[in-house]
C-alpha cells in the first residue's frame, strides 16, 4: 500500500509568487490534515478535511492560504501571494475513518520563499 | 489551550547507551491522547505510540519504553541500548478527545528532539 505522497519535495519561489502544494493521502482515508513546521519551531496544525469538507481550519494563518480537496481524494494547498514567513516544511497526513488517531504523514514539502 | 514542551533540543549518545527523551504537556481536557513520532532523515513522521489519558500503564516495545505520569503531566520516552538507526528527530504530540467524525483530532506538537547516536 502506498503511503502519503507530497509534491513537490522542494520549492523555491520569490516573494509575491504563487505556489501550490499537493498531497495524495493513503487510498480510502477520509481524514486529511495539513501541518507546517517553520524552522526551529513546532509542527503546527493548519487544517483538517473529512472527505471533501473542511472539518477544522482554525490553524490557517491568513487568507493567502487556500486548501481544497475536490472529490475527497487528493488535496492542494495554495499560497498566494507568498511571503518570506511562509517558508518552512509543509506536512500532509491522512487517517482512516475508523482509526482517526492513526495519522500517517508524508515526507513534507520544503518551501523556501526568497 | 494545549501545549507540549520538549525542553531537550539535541541529545548525543554513544551506541548502546540508554537515552530518555522528555515530554511535558499542558491541557485543560480530562480526556486526551499523547503520541510520539519519529522523523528519520527521509523526512516523513513515523508513528510510534498513542496513549490515552485514562491509561497510565507504562508500555514497552522492544528497546522502546514509555512512562506516562499524569501527576507530573509527563510522557517520557526511553530507548534502551541505543543504535545508530535510532538517530532521528523525535516529536511528542497531544490531541483532545475526538469522536468518530474526527473532530478535535488535530495534533499539537512539541519542538522535537534531535537524537544522534554515534557508533
Amino acid at each position: 500500500e502506498a503511503g502519503v505522497t507530497q509534491f513537490p519535495s522542494h520549492s523555491v519561489i520569490e516573494k509575491g509568487q504563487t505556489v501550490t502544494l499537493r498531497c495524495d493521502p493513503i487510498s480510502g482515508h477520509d481524514n486529511l490534515y495539513w501541518y507546517r513546521r517553520v524552522m526551529g519551531k513546532e509542527i503546527k496544525f493548519l487544517l483538517h478535511f473529512v472527505k471533501e469538507s473542511k472539518q477544522d481550519e482554525s490553524g490557517m494563518p491568513n487568507n493567502r492560504f487556500l486548501a481544497e480537496r475536490t472529490g475527497g481524494t487528493y488535496s492542494t494547498l495554495k499560497v498566494q501571494p507568498a511571503e518570506l514567513e511562509d517558508s518552512g516544511v509543509y506536512f500532509c497526513a491522512s487517517s482512516p475513518r475508523d482509526r482517526v488517531y492513526e495519522q500517517y504523514f508524508g515526507p513534507g514539502t520544503r518551501l523556501t520563499v526568497t | 489551550a494545549q501545549k507540549v514542551t520538549q525542553a531537550q533540543t539535541e541529545i548525543s549518545v554513544v551506541e548502546k547507551e540508554d537515552v530518555t527523551l522528555d515530554c511535558v504537556y499542558e491541557t485543560r481536557d480530562t480526556t486526551y491522547y499523547l503520541f510520539w513520532y519519529k522523523q528519520p532523515p527521509s523526512g516523513e513522521l513515523v508513528f510510534l505510540i498513542r496513549r490515552n489519558s485514562f491509561d497510565e500503564q507504562n508500555e514497552i516495545s522492544g528497546r522502546y519504553s514509555w512512562n506516562f505520569q499524569k501527576s507530573t503531566s509527563s510522557f517520557n520516552f526511553t530507548i534502551t541500548a541505543s543504535q545508530v538507526v535510532d538517530s532521528a528527530v523525535y516529536f511528542c504530540a497531544l490531541s483532545e478527545a475526538y469522536d468518530y467524525t474526527g473532530a478535535n483530532s488535530k495534533l499539537t506538537f512539541g519542538k522535537g528532539i534531535t537524537l544522534s547516536v554515534r557508533p
